[in-house]
């Protein structure tokens, strides 16, 4: 219950396109889901989050979508760079400070 | 404002010793959390604390353990080292642990030979 699952594994997007990450939760007390992204050998940066009394939510070219009812979130990128190619994770928590438990992780890659 | 800062970058120890990674807190945060970040396992939270404090821990043996200073510095200690805890060990640092968000170091690379 308190898994989260991220999918898909890896996603090769082009330059310009969208790029679509999804994941599920089981908790229904999970009341915050961010989205980290990192590069490699840094660590996670904080991109952008929601709480579950939002159902979009959009910073520059990244938006995430919630689905109360289904426990389904995702991470649309628009315009997707070659910039934007690292591996990214959704995550929840009970409180934005507490234990984040994190899903596996995307690859992406956008090919230019 | 400086980032949280995570010391040192890279370890390599032999099993059956121990060691101790450190992490200083972006300014004014007095929550620290400690992940492991595997290939297998992926990201796996340890232990948060707040004012000296542990306040949450995770799943993982008494080996790994961690405290708190006055000024929000946290060090993590790992004994008896396997080889399984090959890992970066990445800190993570938010305002008061309760609704602020996480911002993580760029973790200490620990090697098990």
């Amino acid at each position: 219950q308190q898994q989260v699952k991220q999918s898909p594994q890896s996603l090769i997007v082009q330059k310009g396109g969208i790029s679509i990450i999804n994941c599920a939760y089981e908790n229904t007390a999970f009341d915050y889901f961010p989205w980290y992204q990192q590069f490699p050998g840094k660590g996670p940066a904080l991109l952008i989050a929601i709480r579950p009394d939002v159902s979009e939510k959009k910073e520059g070219r990244f938006t995430i979508s919630f689905n109360k009812s289904a426990k389904q979130f995702s991470l649309h990128i628009m315009d997707s760079q070659p910039g934007d190619s690292a591996t990214y994770f959704c995550a929840a928590s009970i409180g934005a400070g507490t234990a984040l438990i994190f899903g596996k992780g995307t690859t992406l890659s956008v090919s230019s | 404002k400086a980032g949280v800062t995570q010391t040192p970058r890279y370890l390599i120890k032999t099993r059956g010793q121990q060691v101790t990674l450190s992490c200083s807190p972006i300014s004014g945060h007095r929550s620290v959390s400690w992940y492991q970040q595997t290939p297998g396992q992926g990201l796996q939270f340890l232990f948060e604390y707040f004012s000296e404090t542990q306040r949450n821990k995770g799943n993982f043996p008494g080996r790994f353990s961690g405290r708190q200073f006055s000024n929000s510095r946290s060090e993590m200690n790992v004994s008896t080292l396997e080889l399984g805890d090959s890992a970066l060990y990445l800190c993570a640092s938010s305002f008061d642990g309760g609704n602020q968000p996480q911002h993580f170091g760029d973790g200490t690379r620990l090697s098990i030979l």
